[in-house]
């Protein structure tokens, strides 16, 4: 079946340091991979997403390469701002066709707090 | 415009009691999904529905849990005789249903049985 690894946490970095979350997977095909982000107290929103091998999903400073080979999708930000202190999921979506296209897979989840 | 709602924001109930769960998509949005939350795991899938239809509810588990999402008002997950087992965030999400379509999340319901 399909699953997400993704780093545990939880992560904390001072304000400008570099930022990475790791993420692999395993699924039949070519899914579609996905970072959400939980602020505290909300949903997850979608922060970014890649649907075919080597594209670069990026938002926010963010930014995540589907590298096929290493089955990975790992999240950086150059620079991490006090804002950006949350929980970080990484999810993929099969490009099935039987019909389940629609089934989201997640990690845990990372929690990242970052200090001033 | 408002995004996926969702109601109560924590429920506390005791073992044997009924937690009803409510989602409001957003608008335009006629998919619902709900996942689960245990802790220390991801969410996990557990039923899709469509106004008045049950696509998949394959994440379900087969005693005690039950979902609808009727053509007026919100999606409603019910959970009969709760178990403590059962205490975990659970997380509502909505689209267009078209092909490749985001599903956006509500802030979610953390229910805790006593």
């Amino acid at each position: 079946g399909n699953s997400v690894t993704q780093m545990e946490g939880p992560v904390t970095l001072s304000e400008e340091a570099f930022l990475t979350i790791n993420c692999t997977y395993t699924a039949t095909g070519y899914p579609s991979l996905f970072w959400y982000v939980q602020y505290p107290g909300e949903g997850l929103q979608l922060l970014l997403k890649a649907t075919k091998a080597d594209d670069k999903g990026s938002n926010k400073g963010f930014e995540a390469t589907y590298r096929k080979e290493t089955t990975s999708f790992h999240l950086e930000k150059g620079s991490v701002q006090v804002s950006d202190s949350a929980v970080y999921f990484c999810a993929l979506r099969p490009r099935d066709s039987g019909g389940s296209n629609y089934k989201l897979t997640f990690g845990k989840g990372t929690l990242l707090t970052v200090n001033p | 415009n408002a995004g996926v709602m969702q109601n109560p924001r924590h429920l506390v109930r005791r073992r044997g009691q009924e937690a009803r769960l409510r989602c409001s998509p957003m608008k335009g949005h006629s998919h619902v999904y709900w996942y689960r939350q245990l802790p220390e795991e991801g969410l996990k899938f557990m039923v899709y529905l469509q106004k008045e239809n049950i696509i998949d509810e394959s994440g379900m588990p087969k005693e005690r849990f039950s979902a609808e999402f009727p053509k007026e008002g919100p999606s409603i997950l019910r959970i009969q005789q709760v178990v403590r087992g059962d205490s975990a965030a659970y997380f509502c999400a909505s689209s267009t249903g078209l092909a490749g379509d985001t599903q956006y999340f509500g802030p979610g319901t953390r229910l805790t049985v006593l």
